[in-house]
């Protein structure tokens, strides 16, 4: 069974600084990984995901994530944090049986002037 | 067009109210998701259609009935909903059959049963 695992729900950070969204995930087969971003009362966009192949990810909006088998993670980085990155960050991981997504609790990025 | 359309944008029912929340995609996806989602909460999937067919349904109580007219439609039927039924209501979409692909999102409904 497939499974992630958001640390922090709440994460503050100041505008310019580096921005650390972590997952973890369980899988017992190699997983398939996506980060998504949710804006207020709009639906879910997809940042990037990792699928086979490098494990540095670039993704939409300056972000990018790397893929650590060894850690079972796939952390959410981005150099320098806008206002406009604000938002709720989801986490996660498609099935083997290919159409289910498990989606972690999800992290609440706060950006301070 | 990498659009999910959704409608209404919100949507207010009482309890004994029959509605529809209608999901669309222009695409070529041949898989259809729907999803709840309550505040502070990540989206919990409701049911999922492959190739027009009910391939999963969550355990979800009758009173929501999805429908699947063709393979760019998905209808969301609604009767006799609960106040906890309130929340927003997101429909998805991804190519058949490949666990990497992702899922693309509409905008979503907001649901509010009184």
């Amino acid at each position: 069974a497939q499974s992630v695992t958001q640390l922090g729900s709440h994460v503050s950070v100041s505008e310019g600084a580096l921005v650390l969204l972590r997952c973890n995930y369980s899988s017992s087969v190699p997983p398939y990984l996506f980060w998504y971003v949710q804006y207020p009362n709009q639906g879910l966009q997809l940042l990037l995901k990792y699928t086979t192949g490098a494990t540095l990810v670039k993704g939409i909006n300056g972000f990018e994530a790397e893929f650590k088998k060894s850690e079972t993670s796939f952390h959410l980085t981005k150099p320098s944090a806008h206002m406009s990155d604000a938002a709720e960050y989801f986490c996660a991981v498609s099935s083997y049986n290919f159409n289910k997504f498990y989606f972690g609790s999800g992290t609440k990025l706060n950006v301070k002037p | 067009d990498t659009e999910v359309t959704q409608t209404p944008k919100h949507l207010v029912m009482g309890m004994t109210n029959k509605k529809s929340l209608k999901c669309e995609q222009h695409m070529g996806h041949r898989a259809m998701y729907w999803y709840k989602q309550k505040a502070k909460k990540p989206p919990e999937l409701m049911f999922v259609y492959s190739y027009e067919k009910l391939s999963i349904n969550e355990s979800v109580p009758s009173r929501f009935s999805p429908e699947c007219p063709n393979s760019s439609l998905l209808n969301l039927h609604l009767h006799a909903l609960q106040p906890e039924d309130s929340a927003l209501y997101l429909c998805a979409s991804s190519q058949e059959g490949r666990e990497t692909n992702e899922q693309f999102f509409g905008p979503g409904t907001r649901l509010t049963v009184l």
